[in-house]
């Protein structure tokens, strides 16, 4: 099973509105972590936001802000007053515990392609 | 930015060729990883380590080995290069404070003929 979906390989947006890209998760784990990076044509994989497991408030990085529904097991991205430059591919991504080794796992989405239109 | 260097950054090789990459990072961090982007999969884990000598296997280990001499280098090694290791190879620390949130190395991109 895979335990992070994203579920719409592409979507578009028009300028400055408000657009959602979906993500859910499974884990066993009571404490992990939801990120959400993005990763422009040029390549480079950038950190836009954390989610843990255990905080009450959704968290929120300018823009971005996380919806974390934890009984619903998603972690939605909302990116307000879209812009050109949010023209990107976004991956969602868990930390769980690895307990054999006590160290982390990182799992990966397969990602979602934004366009942002003018 | 977190420091992270990746060389080469384009590599184009022959199949059964051996191939080394290097990641490289100046903040000290104990957990380094390395993953392979391919279209459809998002990012797999190789291989990762938890301190100088220190690494064990992610999920897509077969072909490939790493090493760590020092904490500020991990080298990714495929030992005879196929084409199905074409792919854009990511270098990753841990930033081990509250939430251990990954940064990334700006990639190298790998193509085996």
């Amino acid at each position: 099973a895979q335990k992070i979906t994203q579920t719409q390989p592409g979507m578009f947006v028009q300028e400055k509105e408000a657009v959602t890209l979906d993500c859910t998760y499974d884990t066993s784990d009571p404490s992990y972590g939801l990120f959400w990076y993005k990763q422009p044509s040029s390549g480079e994989m950038i950190f836009l936001i954390y989610q843990g497991s255990y905080d009450q408030q959704n968290a929120t990085e300018g823009r971005y802000s996380l919806n974390f529904q934890k009984a619903r097991k998603s972690a939605n991205l909302v990116i307000s007053a879209s812009q050109l430059g949010d023209s990107a591919m976004y991956f969602c991504a868990m930390r769980e515990s690895l307990t054999t080794s006590g160290t982390y796992k990182y799992i990966f989405g397969t990602g979602t392609r934004l366009k942002v239109l003018a | 930015d977190a420091g992270i260097t990746q060389s080469p950054r384009h590599k184009v090789t022959e199949t059964g060729t051996p191939v080394t990459l290097r990641c490289h990072q100046t903040e000290n961090h104990r957990y380094m990883y390395w993953y392979r982007q391919d279209p459809g999969h998002g990012l797999r884990l190789i291989h990762y380590s938890y301190g100088v000598k220190d690494t064990d296997k992610g999920e897509v280990s077969d072909g490939y080995s790493v090493s760590r001499s020092k904490t500020e280098d991990f080298l990714l090694t495929l030992e005879s290069a196929t084409s199905s290791q074409t792919s854009v190879y990511f270098c990753a620390i841990r930033r081990a404070k509250i939430t251990d949130t990954q940064y990334f190395g700006p990639g190298t991109r790998l193509t085996v003929l």
